[in-house]
Parts: C-alpha cells; sequence; structure tokens
C-alpha cells in the first residue's frame, strides 16, 4: 500500500518553461490536495479537489492549474514557471472533505522540491 | 478565514524533557484540530487529533489539550527521545459542522530540537 505517490521527487525548470507535477493515491480517498512549503510559511493551500470532477481554489492559486483526472489521480501545473514559485510541494488525500462526521484526516505524500531559476 | 498562530517557531529540550507546543486560532467554527510531524525530506505525518467535543486526548508520550473558550490547543510531549526532532504542524478546520470549507488552516511549523 503506497499511500500518496508524487512524481517527481526534485525538478528544476528555467523561467518561463512549463511542467505538471503527478499525484496518486491508492486509499480510495475522494478528496485531494495541493500545497506549497516554504520556509517560515507553513503549508499553503493551492487547490483541492473535493471529489472526482470538482476543483477549488485555495489560499495561493495563482499562476497554477489543476486537473483531476480520475478519482486516484490528480495534477498541478505550472504553465510559466517563475521563480517565486521555487517551493516544495505536497499532495495530499483524505477520505471526504465534505462530508461532516467522514475521517478528514489528510495524508501527504513525500514531495516535490522544484527550483525555478 | 481561519488563521492559525503556532509558538515557539524553534525549541530546543534535552533528552527526557518535556516539551512543549501552542497554538491558537480565530475562527470559533473550527471543531477539528490535527497535529503532524514532519521529518526531514518527508511529507507530514498525522501524530495526533482532538475534536472540539473533547479538552485533553493521550497517546503514549504525546497529548493534545484543547480551550475552545481561549481558542488554543497545545501539544505536549513527555520523555522526549532524539527521534522526536522534527518538525511540527497545528492545523484548524470546521471539519464536522455539516457546511464550510473544510480546509485545514497550518500553523507556520515549530522546529523541535531533542539534544542527546
Amino acid at each position: 500500500n503506497a499511500g500518496v505517490t508524487q512524481t517527481p521527487k526534485f525538478q528544476v525548470l528555467k523561467t518561463g518553461q512549463s511542467m505538471t507535477l503527478q499525484c496518486a493515491q491508492d486509499m480510495n480517498h475522494n478528496s485531494m490536495y495541493w500545497y506549497r512549503q516554504d520556509p517560515g510559511m507553513g503549508l499553503r493551500l493551492i487547490y483541492y479537489s473535493a471529489s472526482e470532477g470538482t476543483t477549488d481554489k485555495g489560499e495561493v492559486p495563482n499562476g497554477y492549474n489543476v486537473s483531476r483526472l480520475n478519482k486516484r489521480e490528480f495534477s498541478l501545473r505550472l504553465e510559466s514557471a517563475a521563480p517565486s514559485q521555487t517551493s516544495v510541494y505536497f499532495c495530499a488525500s483524505s477520505e471526504n472533505i465534505g462530508l461532516a462526521g467522514a475521517k478528514n484526516i489528510q495524508y501527504f505524500g513525500a514531495g516535490t522540491r522544484l527550483s525555478v531559476l | 478565514g481561519e488563521n492559525v498562530e503556532q509558538h515557539p517557531s524553534t525549541l530546543s529540550v534535552q533528552e527526557g524533557d518535556s516539551a512543549v507546543i501552542k497554538c491558537t486560532y480565530s475562527d470559533s467554527a473550527s471543531n477539528y484540530f490535527p497535529w503532524y510531524k514532519q521529518e526531514l525530506g518527508k511529507g507530514p505525518q498525522l501524530i495526533i487529533d482532538i475534536r472540539s467535543n473533547v479538552g485533553e486526548k493521550k497517546d503514549q508520550r504525546i497529548a493534545v489539550t484543547l480551550n475552545k473558550t481561549a481558542k488554543h490547543f497545545s501539544l505536549h510531549i513527555t520523555e522526549t527521545q532524539p527521534e522526536d526532532s522534527a518538525v511540527y504542524f497545528c492545523a484548524a478546520t470546521d471539519a464536522y459542522s455539516g457546511a464550510g470549507s473544510y480546509q485545514l488552516t497550518f500553523g507556520k511549523g515549530t522546529k523541535l530540537s531533542v539534544i542527546p
């Protein structure tokens, strides 16, 4: 049982390049999330998907797009990378964000360390 | 929206001593408070959580207390060991309200160092 798997683990981009960060979970969770982690800033939510077919903006969505490809997979795309997007990106999943009483424990992947030069 | 403040940002303790990390939240609708531990190079992992209808919860050497009136909650680690060294994050959400965003709002983290 792998849990939440993120690829790639490391990436270096030049300003203006595009890339997609991949995330897959094997826990049959309905909800998935993308966070970025910057020194001294904690974890900030970029986008989330409450269930397959839906996506919503989080705290810091500018410069990013997401796709909930199916129940298992949730990708994050940087269309034109900027140095300000240098960060560690974490994907997470939980049982069901919208169901009161459901377990909303979020399980995190190991992260993607992205540098934009 | 919710705002979570976490203190201290760094904490050093001698092995065997206790460590306490404190968080305050702003939204009275928040009703679920998880704590995550992040080891170097890894993603955060849940270590303990508490719901707003409970004042204290323990799991071996770790415990969490919640004061709803004051809107603060704390993580207590007793008999600290070197493997407790990590970054700890508190978080808050209105997960059990039946409405609302259900998003987790995280504190900025506490780097705990346990000195052998």
